[in-house]
């Protein structure tokens, strides 16, 4: 089925480490995207990507980086920089970012301790 | 940028129609309104979406007001499946000028009950 994997759904690492959460989409979509949702809030964008080897900040983009070198890997790593990284993390795509119907991966969940 | 308001939250009896409010008053003439849904733990679940007229799909209707103000978002027999934060969202232009961008706000828990 088509469909967007996030990996690893839930991941446990030490203060200081950079950590890289995968997601990959078969639904040959342009655009991707990833989120960061805190409890008991909205979610914000992070980073977005328009096409391959393209891609541009969202609003919390500071200590977060990314890769488009595929159409279909869109990485989010986590740096040791990102202050406060313990958060529910969501990858998206779209056919474009003309659209606003996007598709969201089930989600990885990152505790820091 | 448009910017939503919702109430945090509301409850349904299970089998009954489920209106979930929105207001949008400061869109503008060619921002779309999407409704989304998130049940907990899980990725969001787009919906609905709509510019003046309304809007219906097996999964809910979408009326929205004549000066598009705000809208409502109808789920016509909620069941217990329902229970999920809904979010609508204002589609607004991103950086580079014709990229958009969703932003979505913390919604209205939504709960069904028996």
């Amino acid at each position: 089925d088509g469909g967007i994997t996030q990996s690893p759904k839930y991941l446990f690492r030490k203060e200081g480490q950079n950590v890289t959460l995968s997601c990959e989409q078969n639904l040959n979509h342009d655009a991707m995207y990833w989120y960061r949702q805190d409890p008991g809030q909205g979610l914000r964008l992070i980073y977005y990507s328009q096409i391959v080897n393209d891609f541009q900040k969202g609003d919390i983009a500071e200590g977060y980086s990314v890769s488009r070198e595929k159409k279909e890997s869109f990485p989010l790593t986590v740096t040791s920089a990102q202050k406060n990284p313990t958060a529910f993390y969501l990858c998206a795509s779209s056919i474009s970012t003309n659209t606003g119907e996007l598709f969201f991966g089930e989600g990885s969940r990152l505790t820091v301790l | 940028d448009a910017k939503t308001t919702q109430p945090p939250s509301m409850d349904c009896a299970e089998g009954r129609a489920a209106n979930l409010p929105c207001n949008h008053s400061t869109i503008s003439g060619n921002e779309y309104v999407y409704w989304y849904r998130q049940i907990h733990s899980q990725g969001p679940q787009y919906i609905i979406h709509g510019l003046k007229n309304n809007e219906t799909n097996e999964m809910a209707s979408l009326i929205i007001t004549e000066d598009r103000k705000s809208s409502t978002l109808i789920l016509p027999h909620a069941t217990l499946r329902d229970t999920a934060v809904y979010y609508c969202i204002v589609r607004v232009p991103g950086s580079g000028g014709s990229n958009y961008k969703l932003t979505f706000g913390k919604g209205t828990l939504l709960t069904v009950n028996p």
